[in-house]
């Protein structure tokens, strides 16, 4: 069974540019959540899909958007880029949610805002 | 900030001891889920324990949970090398569907 793939695995962007990052979940789930980590803040939830629906989102600015499509792919979008964007972003996919089972978790997209 | 805090943050021992770190976490829970992060495998699941569960093993790892005192810890029996990595406690709450909160972390290291 193939796991979480997330692409590109490595970006540098530059201030004031949009990125977009994909990631695909495992087969069979639906839910498909995005994390944040920088050595500061940790790991912060950015928002989460169910069936195209983003069912929670964190306190992350409109800059910070995302989309589910029918096939449980997601992507996630960042526009207007600041130096503080540079994180390493993470997607993790579950069956239904975490709220009863475990989440998987991609290698990551490392983002680098110059 | 909804983050738990995990003790300790960091713990140096040597390989065949075992490791216990510790967390507090602040929301009524589901479940709580300890995850690994290191940079050859990445964020790795380890354990589940429902809220209604006290205590959960898997092959070397103990987990334990106290809802009374909103606490949780994770025991690793007879270490190795291969054990170095940062351990997270994490809750899973409420109506938080897709959501995790993570702490900030544990960073173990384990001597050979």
């Amino acid at each position: 069974k193939a796991g979480v793939t997330q692409t590109p695995r490595y970006l540098i962007k530059t201030r004031g540019q949009q990125v977009t990052l994909s990631c695909s979940p495992i087969s069979g789930h639906r839910s498909v959540s995005w994390y944040q980590q920088t050595p500061g803040q940790g790991l912060q939830f950015l928002f989460e899909y169910f069936s195209e629906t983003q069912r929670n989102k964190g306190n992350f600015p409109g800059r910070f958007s995302g989309r589910q499509f029918s096939n449980s792919r997601s992507e996630m979008n960042v526009s207007t880029l600041e130096l503080g964007d540079s994180a390493l972003y993470l997607c993790a996919s579950s069956y239904g949610g975490v709220l009863n089972t475990e989440a998987f978790f991609g290698q990551g997209t490392r983002l680098t805002v110059v | 900030s909804q983050q738990g805090e995990e003790d300790p943050q960091a713990l140096s021992i040597q390989e065949g001891e075992n490791a216990t770190m510790n967390c507090s976490y602040k929301t009524s829970i589901n479940n709580l889920q300890w995850y690994r992060q290191n940079s050859g495998r990445g964020l790795v699941h380890l354990i589940l324990i429902r809220s209604n569960e006290r205590e959960k093993h898997s092959g070397r790892l103990r987990v334990t949970l106290d809802t009374s005192k909103k606490s949780s810890s994770l025991l690793i029996t007879a270490s190795r090398a291969a054990d170095t990595a940062s351990y997270f406690c994490v809750e899973a709450g409420g109506t938080s569907y897709g959501k995790l909160t993570f702490g900030q972390g544990t960073i173990l290291t384990v001597h050979p």
